[in-house]
């Protein structure tokens, strides 16, 4: 069971585009998303909080107008990238909390040409 | 602000060797530490999870150790694996939303 999955695996775009990813619960119910990136060996940094049916809560330095997130339903949240540009070119992992534990997403590999 | 450390950043061992991964954390007001592994280009997996009333928790050959008070978790690794090399990253809940800060991740590679 917590099983979690992001689509696409694995995107390349073009400058100024934008792409979407897509983040699913897939046999449980979750109120609260988070998404996160990770540049190459590097940690995760965590870049919001999604909630369902309410605005994300967007950690300090992240833009939320380039960073558009939206959980539609207990089960999606999805985080598009607008006008992307080659320094957003990352792995954006999303993760969904089950009481204190939290269930990860096999990310997502952007890359922005 | 919670800051989370890992040392060492890297680790070479032989097979068969017995391993510890430390991670320290500045904000000892934590109710849980988990521990995860990521294989390069993958997402993570969780390895253990530790109450703040627990002092370890074991799961096969991996052990986690959590000592509030000095703000430090260990992860004990017994006769490693070639398939255990992966990235081990601690992480904490932070706030009332759950949120985790990991660690700097620990690059451990085991040959053979």
């Amino acid at each position: 069971g917590a099983v979690v999955s992001q689509h696409p695996s694995w995107v390349i775009c073009k400058s100024g585009t934008s792409v979407k990813i897509e983040c699913r619960s897939l046999d449980f119910q979750a109120t609260t998303m988070f998404w996160y990136r990770q540049f190459p060996k590097q940690s995760l940094m965590l870049m919001a909080t999604s909630n369902e049916g309410s605005k994300a809560t967007y950690e300090q330095g992240v833009e939320k107008d380039k960073f558009l997130i939206n959980h539609a339903s207990l089960t999606l949240s999805t985080l598009t990238v607008t006008s992307a540009h080659p320094e957003d070119s990352s792995f954006y992992i999303c993760s969904a909390g089950v009481t204190n534990e939290q269930y990860f997403g096999p990310g997502t590999r952007l890359t922005v040409t | 602000k919670q800051e989370v450390t890992q040392i060492p950043a890297a680790l070479s061992v032989p097979e068969g060797e017995n391993l510890v991964l430390n991670c320290s954390f500045t904000d000892s007001a934590i109710y849980n530490l988990q521990w995860f592994r990521q294989d390069p280009g993958k997402g993570l997996t969780s390895l253990l999870l530790i109450q703040s009333s627990q002092r370890e928790q074991t799961s096969g050959r991996l052990n986690a150790s959590l000592d509030k008070s000095s703000g430090r978790s260990t992860l004990y690794i017994a006769a490693s694996q070639p398939g255990d090399s992966a990235t081990y990253l601690c992480a904490v809940p932070t706030g009332t939303a759950s949120k985790l800060t990991f660690g700097t991740g620990t690059r451990l590679q085991v040959t053979l």
